[in-house]
């Protein structure tokens, strides 16, 4: 099957500081991916839909400016928290789905973000 | 916004017992996944169901789209330690490529040895 890693797995930083995820589709070209925030022992929310080439689409009361989202390639993305916050903290999941094939998004393993 | 209740939201039954999630909603599905995430990793996709009535089987597990495709069922036998994790039922936007997903908030199902 289709392969999403995600970069780095866990970081932590400083309160200010900003800290970038990478996401990648590893065997596939990704005409669209979505990043996802989680807080523990709860569901997934969608953050944004991100596609290749254009502005990414952020879901309501996802600030653009603080959750920067780049989409130069088709098997690349990146999300960049920006000025963290101790709230920021959670885990950061994207997927991917392929550009030919079944629309079935392929999710990444996820980016454990801790904010000190 | 169109939202997937699940229950329950927690389960801790021990291991031989069989168990039942349920995801529920007022509208109609075109097609609903059900995914299954163990801690600190991405959720993996156990099925798709696409029409009313439908019964899938992976193993022990069972799971059957309602027939007026606003429900779905996820039937668990003899459950073991390695069930244990996050399931979550999804339901896509308005099709194609770039659909989005809408999850449920998740049944946490912990299975005890």
């Amino acid at each position: 099957g289709a392969v999403v890693s995600q970069h780095p797995s866990r970081v932590i930083c400083k309160s200010g500081t900003s800290v970038k995820i990478e996401c990648r589709s590893l065997d596939f070209q990704a005409t669209t991916m979505f990043w996802y925030r989680q807080f523990p022992k709860q569901s997934l929310m969608l953050m944004a839909t991100s596609n290749e080439g254009s502005k990414a689409t952020y879901e309501q009361g996802v600030e653009k400016d603080k959750f920067l989202i780049n989409h130069a390639s088709l098997t690349l993305s990146t999300l960049t928290v920006t000025s963290a916050h101790p709230e920021d903290s959670s885990f950061y999941i994207c997927s991917a789905t392929a550009r030919q094939g079944p629309s079935e998004q392929y999710f990444g393993p996820g980016t454990r973000l801790t904010v000190t | 916004t169109q939202l997937l209740e699940q229950s329950p939201q927690f389960l801790s039954i021990q291991e031989g017992e069989n168990l039942t999630v349920y995801c529920n909603s007022s509208s109609v599905f075109s097609s609903l996944q059900w995914y299954r995430q163990e801690p600190g990793e991405g959720p993996v996709l156990l099925v798709t169901v696409v029409t009313g009535g439908e019964v899938k089987k992976l193993k022990r597990l069972t799971f059957q789209f309602g027939d007026a495709r606003k429900d779905s069922s996820l039937h668990i036998t003899a459950a073991q330690p390695g069930d244990t994790g996050l399931y979550l039922c999804a339901r896509g936007g308005s099709g194609g490529s770039n659909y989005k997903l809408t999850f449920g908030k998740g049944t946490l199902l912990t299975v005890n040895p």
